[in-house]
C-alpha cells in the first residue's frame, strides 16, 4: 500500500528558516517523481515542483522557483521542502504528492504551516 | 504555462440530479501520438487531502463509482455526476499533467440545493 506520511504543523516567524518533510513507503521511492502542492486556507491547489529521488533531478513552478527547495534523500524514502526565508504569505497547507509520470495519484495527509510574527 | 479554466466556481444540485462541471485548458492536453489527454480530475473534501478521480480525461480510479464519469478531448473537458449523492459534496478541480509546470483548474464547489 503507497503511504505518504508528512511532518507535523509548523508555526514559525517570518524571516525563519523551515524545512518539512514526507516519508514514502510502499513503491520504489527513487524511480517515480515526488513533490509539493500548496493551499492557502480557502483557496485552491497550486502546484510547486518535484523531484525524481533517483537521480535528484528538480522541476519548479515559476511561482515557487528561487523560494523554496525541494530535496529528497533516497536512504530514507524522504522527500522535503524548505525555505530559508519564510514569509507570512507562505501560510498554508502543503502536501506532497507522488507522480507516476507527472501524474499526481497518492497524496499526503498535509503539513500546516503558519507564518507570524 | 498552460492555464486550467474551471467553470462554474461553484453549483448547487438536488439530491439525485446530475452535477456538471467544465474544465478549459489554455492549449491542447492531447499527445496525438498515443492518443491520450493528459487531463487528471480530483475530488476535495473539507480537511482532506485531493483524491483522484479520472486520469487520461476519462479513465476512472479504482473504487469510484460509476455516477462520476469524465469526458473530453484537446482542449474541453467535463466531470458529470449523474445522480448527486450527499457524500458527493467537495470541491472538484481538473489538472493537466502534460508539461510542466503542472496546472490545476481553480476548483467548483459542488453543493446539495
Amino acid at each position: 500500500e503507497v503511504q505518504l506520511v508528512q511532518s507535523g504543523a509548523e508555526v514559525k516567524k517570518p524571516g525563519e528558516s523551515l524545512r518539512i518533510s514526507c516519508k514514502a513507503s510502499g513503491y520504489n521511492f527513487p524511480n517515480l517523481w515526488i513533490g509539493w502542492v500548496r493551499q492557502v486556507p480557502g483557496k485552491g491547489l497550486e502546484w510547486m515542483g518535484i523531484i525524481y529521488p533517483g537521480d535528484s533531478d528538480t522541476k519548479y513552478s515559476p511561482s515557487f522557483q528561487g523560494h523554496v527547495t525541494i530535496s529528497a534523500d533516497t536512504s530514507i524514502d524522504t522527500v522535503y521542502l524548505q525555505w530559508s526565508s519564510l514569509k507570512a504569505s507562505d501560510t498554508a497547507m502543503y502536501y506532497c504528492a507522488r507522480h507516476a509520470s507527472y501524474l499526481t495519484d497518492y497524496w499526503g495527509q498535509g503539513t500546516l504551516v503558519t507564518v507570524s510574527s | 504555462d498552460i492555464v486550467m479554466t474551471q467553470s462554474p466556481d461553484s453549483l448547487a444540485v438536488s439530491l439525485g440530479e446530475r452535477a456538471t462541471v467544465n474544465c478549459k485548458s489554455s492549449q491542447s492536453v492531447l499527445d496525438s501520438s498515443i492518443n491520450k489527454n493528459f487531463l487528471a480530475w480530483y475530488q476535495q473534501k473539507p480537511g482532506q487531502p485531493p483524491k483522484l478521480l479520472f486520469y487520461w480525461a476519462s479513465t476512472r480510479e479504482f473504487g469510484v463509482p460509476d455516477r462520476f464519469s469524465g469526458s473530453g478531448s484537446g482542449t474541453d473537458f467535463t466531470l458529470t455526476i449523474s445522480s448527486l449523492q450527499a457524500e458527493d459534496v467537495a470541491v472538484y478541480y481538473c489538472q493537466q499533467y502534460h508539461k510542466t509546470p503542472l496546472t490545476f483548474g481553480g476548483g467548483t464547489k459542488v453543493e446539495i440545493k
